[in-house]
This record gives C-alpha cells, structure tokens and sequence, in this order.
C-alpha cells in the first residue's frame, strides 16, 4: 500500500535560517502531493500541493518540487519566522481517495 | 464561516463507555473522513464517506462505526472505549477530490482511563 515518510523532529531553527524538511514516499502511479501544517491547537491545513512530476507547488514563502525520479517531496523556506512554528505533514493521495499522511514534523524557530 | 465543526473538544472515559464524537461541515461537501493522530504515527484513516448513505472503511476502523444519514454530518461512535483508543481524533470534509483541499476540524482530544 501507499506509504509516506518524513524526517522525524523536532527541528530547530533560528529565526531567517534555511529550512528544509525531507518527504519520501511509496505509492502506486501517480499520486498527488501535499504539505499541511497543523499550529497548535488547530486542525491540518493545507500549505501546498503537486500533482504531477515536475510541478513545484508553493505557498507563504513555502516550496516543494514534486520529483518522481527520487519518490520526493522536500518542503523548503529560505528564511523561518518565528509564526512558522507548527507540525507539518507531507501526503499523497490518489485523485478522489484519501489521504495518506507521513508521521509529521515539529518545526519550532527561535528568535 | 463555520467549516467544520467537531463536538466535544475534550472527552475522558472509562474503559467499557461509549460515546458518539460529532462533526457537522457547512460546505456540501460530498466526502468526509474520521482520522486519529498518535505521536509520531501521523494521522490514520478510521472510516469515510463519499456521500450521504454510503459508507466504508478506512485504515485503523476496529472498534469505531459510523453512519453519514445526511450530507452535513458524519458522527464517529465508540462502541466500547479502550486505553488504545486514547488518541486527537480529527474530522474531515472535501468536496469530491483531494485536489481541491481537505478541510479539517480542530479535533477532539480523547483519553480512555
């Protein structure tokens, strides 16, 4: 079955620096794939989205590529603020199915 | 703008009780999903429905049932709570596709004693 892996947290960061979180995943065709991030005490929301190989998605400063070739996802900022501290989820989807999510990552930024 | 609206936002049980989380969406969304998050584990499908009267199983769905009677509400039921059903249950709604965005609740932190 469809799997997602991501790299486990807490990362942290100070705030301005460069964040990268890794975004694996197995899957049978060609799944769509998302990035959510859930702040505390909030239910998941959607960050940004791919749904074919190649398409970058992006969104508040976020990016993710879709790379078929690796089965990746990485989700990227050039400069953390301090409000980006949240957990993020990376999923894919079969159109019209559910999701499958990864086990999150805890981004927490310093000032 | 209510979205979707989960009902309670905190429950402890004891082993044995039953209870029925709620979840209503105000966005005629044809699909929504039930899914417990646990540390580390990411969110896990219970159960889903793509339309009023149709359900099916997800996942995770031992020890859960539900029921979709209208297109606004989908309540999860517990039929007999055990210790490993302690968990942050989320209610979800979309409209048709995942491509479109799934719009989720701010969930129910459940304990099971």
């Amino acid at each position: 079955g469809d799997s997602v892996t991501q790299m486990e947290g807490p990362v942290t960061l100070s705030e301005e620096a460069f964040l990268t979180i890794n975004c694996t995943y197995t899957a049978t065709g060609y799944p769509s794939l998302f990035w959510y991030v859930q702040y505390p005490g909030e239910g998941l929301q959607l960050l940004l989205k791919a749904t074919k190989a190649d398409d970058k998605g992006s969104n508040k400063g976020f990016e993710a590529t879709y790379r078929k070739e690796t089965t990746s996802f990485h989700l990227e900022k050039g400069s953390v603020q301090v409000s980006d501290s949240a957990v993020y989820f990376c999923a894919l989807s079969h159109a019209g199915n559910m999701l499958t999510f990864g086990g999150g990552t805890r981004l927490m930024v310093k000032p | 703008n209510a979205g979707v609206t989960q009902t309670p936002k905190f429950q402890v049980l004891k082993t044995g009780q039953s209870m029925t989380l709620q979840c209503a969406q105000d966005m005629n969304h044809e699909y929504m999903s039930w899914y417990r998050q646990d540390p580390g584990m990411g969110l896990r499908l219970i159960h889903y429905s793509v339309g009023a009267g149709i359900t099916d199983q997800g996942e995770v769905p031992n020890g859960y049932n539900v029921s979709r009677s209208t297109t606004e509400d989908f309540p999860l039921r517990l039929l007999s709570a055990a210790p490993s059903q302690t968990s942050v249950y989320f209610c979800a709604s979309s409209p048709g596709t995942s491509l479109l965005g799934t719009f989720f609740g701010q969930g129910t932190r459940l304990t099971v004693v």
